[in-house]
């Protein structure tokens, strides 16, 4: 079966400082991932896919995740946290040729001034 | 400017009421989907639907229905069955045949219980 995990609920970074989100993947065949933003009460935010190529994916918002296959893991970035991008990050696989996402659970970014 | 129109933004259910979530989209996407959101579990999915009049039960379709009968269009109902509808609705789109598009999300409805 097919499934995201986001191992941590929250993230506390300071303004300035980089950060990242964890997300790990288990998907038989070549994985299609991405990355999500929520604002309170706001629907998700396309921030950037891996499909295939370079490891490193740039995205929108000076975000960048990494992509790594033998760890099977695609990881959230962004060098320095603005406090603007307090929210909740979704990672997610999709499964099958149905276009269904599979979703984590979602962790919350905090950046502090 | 194209996008995904959810309606209505709150909704309050009473108890035995069926009540329906509408979605709209003018982005000319084949594919549509209902997700519901709860706290700490992520997004998880009600019903998707790749062309007009076909859809397909998601992993929680207990409770709610759904129809396609034009292509800009994907209502939910939550019916009477659903026990516990309290969550935040989101509903998104695609081109279908486009595996590696992302899914375009409208701004959700949130629903209660009176």
């Amino acid at each position: 079966a097919q499934s995201v995990a986001q191992p941590e609920d929250q993230v506390n970074v300071a303004e300035g400082n980089p950060l990242t989100v964890k997300c790990t993947y288990s998907v038989s065949g070549n994985p299609y991932l991405f990355w999500y933003v929520q604002y309170p009460n706001r629907g998700l935010q396309f921030l950037l896919k891996y499909i295939t190529g370079d490891n490193l994916v740039k995205g929108s918002y000076g975000f960048e995740a990494e992509f790594n296959k033998s760890q099977t893991s695609f990881h959230l970035k962004k060098p320095s946290a603005l406090v603007s991008d307090s929210a909740l990050y979704f990672c997610a696989v999709e499964g099958s040729n149905t276009g269904k996402l599979i979703f984590g659970q979602g962790t919350t970014l905090q950046v502090k001034p | 400017d194209g996008g995904i129109t959810q309606s209505p933004k709150y909704l309050f259910r009473k108890e035995g009421q069926n009540v329906t979530l509408s979605c709209e989209q003018n982005l000319n996407h084949d594919a549509m989907y209902w997700y519901r959101q709860d706290p700490g579990q992520g997004l998880r999915l009600i019903y998707y639907s790749q062309i007009v009049n076909d859809f397909q039960k998601g992993d929680i379709a207990e409770g709610y229905s759904v129809s396609r009968e034009k292509k800009e269009s994907f209502p939910l109902t939550v019916t009477s069955a659903q026990k516990n509808p309290t969550a935040f609705y989101l509903c998104a789109s695609r081109p279908f045949r486009a595996l590696n598009k992302p899914q375009h999300f409208g701004d959700g409805t949130r629903l209660s219980i009176l």
